[in-house]
């Protein structure tokens, strides 16, 4: 089935760490996204990529790092510089321009 | 700056009700619009969207309305069911921010049975 993919759905962090959540899509879409999203709070941008090899900061990119080696996976690294890191976090991938995005079911990252 | 936003955090109704969900948004250059449906611990899930040269939009049992004049998106339920609790995001993008999608706050709807 063709669908977006999000890995680990829990994952727990010691401070100081660096974590990497796994983001894989077989949509065939160009453009992905990751997004934070605090309890009872809406979604705010961290980093885009339009195509591989290249993405772009978004609102709150500070203490994040993103790769995008293939057009199909977009891992996102949590550095230990990320000072609140526990969150829910959701990619998503979309065809591009004008084109609405389809959402992975989220990882919940927690620092312990 | 530009923004999203939402007029209700949340919204309570009782079954069978229509219920209307409310958006205001800022950028005059937006010109594709969505609505999401989130339910707990999930991913948001497309509803419906509307593009700028339209007005109106239907899918089934959802429409949505676009006032340009007034930066206003609105998401209708006709005959809201206990499955509709969600937290509802409306999110706008425009060409000239690459399509990056922008998201309102959201409006939690609650069904009363």
């Amino acid at each position: 089935d063709g669908g977006i993919t999000q890995s680990p759905k829990y994952l727990f962090r010691k401070e100081g760490q660096n974590v990497t959540l796994s983001c894989e899509q077989n949509l065939n879409h160009d453009a992905m996204y990751w997004y934070r999203q605090d309890p009872g709070q809406g979604l705010r941008l961290i980093y885009y990529s339009q195509i591989v090899n290249d993405f772009q900061k978004g609102d709150i990119a500070e203490g994040y790092s993103v790769s995008r080696e293939k057009k199909e996976s977009f891992p996102l690294t949590v550095t230990s510089a990320q000072k609140n890191p526990t969150a829910f976090y959701l990619c998503a991938s979309s065809m591009g321009q004008g084109a609405s995005a389809f959402f992975g079911q989220g990882t919940r990252l927690t620092v312990v | 700056g530009e923004s999203v936003g939402l007029h209700l955090p949340t919204l309570s109704v009782q079954e069978g009700d229509n219920s209307i969900i409310n958006c205001a948004y800022s950028n005059s250059a937006s010109d594709y619009f969505i609505w999401y449906k989130q339910e707990s611990g999930k991913g948001p899930q497309f509803i419906i969207d509307i593009r700028s040269n339209m007005d109106k939009r239907q899918g089934q049992r959802v429409t949505v309305l676009l006032n340009k004049t007034v930066k206003h998106l609105s998401l209708q339920i006709a005959a809201t069911q206990p499955g509709d609790s969600a937290v509802y995001f409306c999110a706008e993008s425009n060409n000239n921010a690459g399509n990056m999608l922008t998201f309102g706050g959201g409006t939690r709807l609650m069904v009363k049975p």
